[in-house]
C-alpha cells in the first residue's frame, strides 16, 4: 500500500533562513503523482505543486524548491529566505489509483514554524 | 469560476446528533471526493462518489457514516450519532473526471463534538 513518511514532525527556524521539509513515499505504481499542500493557521488547504512520475526535473517557484529523486523515493520542499508567513503545517502527498479514482495518501504533516 | 465550497465552515453537535456536512463541487465537476483530518494528522481519504453513485467508500468507518451525491444539489456527509471522536475537519475535493485529473479542495467543515 501506498505510504507517505514526514518524519519531520515540527520545524522552527528564525526568518530569512533557508529550510528544507522532507517528504519520502512507498509505492508500487509506475505512474503517481506527489502533492505539496500548505495549511496555514485558517485551516484551508493550499494547493502547492503537483509532479508526475515521469518528471524528475527540479522545480522552483519563486523562494520555493522541489526536488524529485526517484532513487530515494523522496520529494523534498525547500523554503529560501523563509518568511514569518510561511508558518504553516505542509503536508506531502501520493496519489492511489484504483477504481477510476485518484485518491490521495497524506504524510502526518510538518508544523512550519518561522520566528521574527 | 467559483471554487469547491463547502457547508457549514463550522459544527457543534452534542453527542448523539446528526451532522450533515454539504459539498458543492466546482462547476462542471462531477467526481467528488471527502477526507478526513483528525486533530494534529494528516488528511485521510474516506470516500469517493460520482454523480449518484459511490465508487469507492474503502475509508469509511462502517457504521454512522454515509455519503451521497445526488443529480442535483451538493454531495452530504452523514454523520449519525456523533460521537467526541468524529470531531474532525472534513474536507471534499472535487474533478473533472477520473483517475489523472486534479482535485481542487474546500475550505473544509470543522465539526465539533460537545
Amino acid at each position: 500500500a501506498q505510504k507517505v513518511t514526514q518524519a519531520q514532525t515540527e520545524i522552527s527556524v528564525v526568518e530569512k533562513e533557508d529550510v528544507t521539509l522532507d517528504c519520502v513515499y512507498e509505492t508500487r505504481d509506475t505512474t503517481y503523482y506527489l502533492f505539496w499542500y500548505k495549511q496555514p493557521p485558517s485551516g484551508e488547504l493550499v494547493f502547492l505543486i503537483r509532479r508526475n512520475s515521469f518528471d524528475e526535473q527540479n522545480e522552483i517557484s519563486g523562494r520555493y524548491s522541489w526536488n524529485f529523486q526517484k532513487s530515494t523515493s523522496s520529494f523534498n520542499f525547500t523554503i529560501t529566505a523563509s518568511q514569518v508567513v510561511d508558518s504553516a503545517v505542509y503536508f506531502c502527498a501520493l496519489s492511489e489509483f484504483g477504481q477510476g479514482a485518484q485518491k490521495l495518501v497524506f504524510g502526518q504533516g510538518t508544523r512550519l514554524t518561522i520566528n521574527p | 469560476n467559483a471554487g469547491v465550497m463547502q457547508n457549514p465552515r463550522h459544527l457543534v453537535r452534542r453527542r448523539g446528533q446528526e451532522a450533515r456536512l454539504r459539498c458543492s463541487p466546482m462547476k462542471g465537476h462531477s467526481h467528488v471526493y471527502w477526507y478526513r483530518q483528525l486533530p494534529e494528522e494528516g488528511l485521510k481519504f474516506m470516500v469517493y462518489l460520482q454523480k449518484e453513485n459511490i465508487i469507492d467508500e474503502s475509508g469509511m468507518p462502517k457504521e454512522r457514516f454515509s455519503a451521497e451525491f445526488p443529480k442535483e444539489g451538493p454531495s452530504i456527509l452523514r454523520i449519525q450519532q456523533v460521537v467526541r471522536g468524529d470531531s474532525a475537519a472534513y474536507f471534499c475535493a472535487s474533478s473533472a473526471g477520473t483517475a489523472l485529473f486534479e482535485q481542487y479542495f474546500g475550505p473544509g467543515t470543522r465539526l465539533t463534538v460537545t
